[in-house]
């Protein structure tokens, strides 16, 4: 039973180019949420995602990043007209149920690097 | 809005036991989690609390006081691989887990 799968694990774009970061949850998951880490800093939530439906999207700026999760594929976050600010990692992560009582699976993440 | 605190940092050598406090403030709170973090890798489930009192799960214990916001993650007979970050985080009514900044844990022998 594969884990949080994420993909690419590294990613190098110019500023101005867009970014399209992969996260296929883990079987039998349908509760998707996307975090942003920065060296020795935590992990900020930007959205809550289920199969069609974005449930809270409050942590997510409002230009440039979007998010979905459709009914079938992975869900994807963008970021549009990088800029060096977008430089993080971005960790998904999934959970059966929307409390994550039983604990959230994180994936590898995404480490974006703007040029 | 939600706050948590936790201390930054925290040294301990091998075999000791070594307590990281989490306090919170948030709305619609239903229990406390723990996370574990090496090297920037993902982060992976410890324990979760939703009731106050100890939940003890091999080595770690973690504890949770409803009426004082505030809760521990003990760790016993700490060993090098412990060395890592932890963090603590809320589950709130209707939204994602929101996690606290982490506390680096450094064993030395």
């Amino acid at each position: 039973n594969a884990g949080v799968m994420q993909n690419p694990r590294h990613l190098v774009r110019r500023r101005g180019q867009e970014a399209r970061l992969r996260c296929s949850p883990m079987k039998g998951h349908s509760h998707v949420y996307w975090y942003r880490q920065l060296p020795e800093e935590g992990l900020k939530f930007m959205v809550y995602l289920q199969k069609e439906n974005i449930i809270d999207e409050s942590g997510m700026p409002k230009e440039r990043f979007s998010a979905e999760f459709p009914k079938e594929g992975p869900s994807i976050l963008r970021i549009q007209q990088v800029v060096r600010g977008d430089s993080a990692a971005y960790f998904c992560a999934s959970s059966p149920d929307p409390r994550g009582n039983y604990g959230y699976t994180f994936g590898s993440g995404t480490r974006l690097t703007v040029v | 809005g939600q706050s948590l605190e936790q201390p930054s940092e925290v040294t301990a050598v091998e075999g000791a036991i070594v307590q990281i406090n989490c306090t919170y403030q948030t709305s619609g709170f239903y229990g406390l989690s723990w996370y574990q973090q090496h090297d920037g890798g993902a982060p992976t489930f410890l324990s979760y609390n939703a009731l106050d009192g100890l939940e003890e799960t091999g080595r770690f214990s973690s504890f949770l006081s409803r009426s004082d916001s505030y809760g521990y993650l003990l760790l016993q007979e700490l060993q090098m691989k412990d060395s890592a970050s932890y963090f603590c985080a809320v589950n709130q009514a209707g939204t994602a887990l929101i996690f606290g900044k982490g506390t680096t844990l450094s064993v030395s022998s």
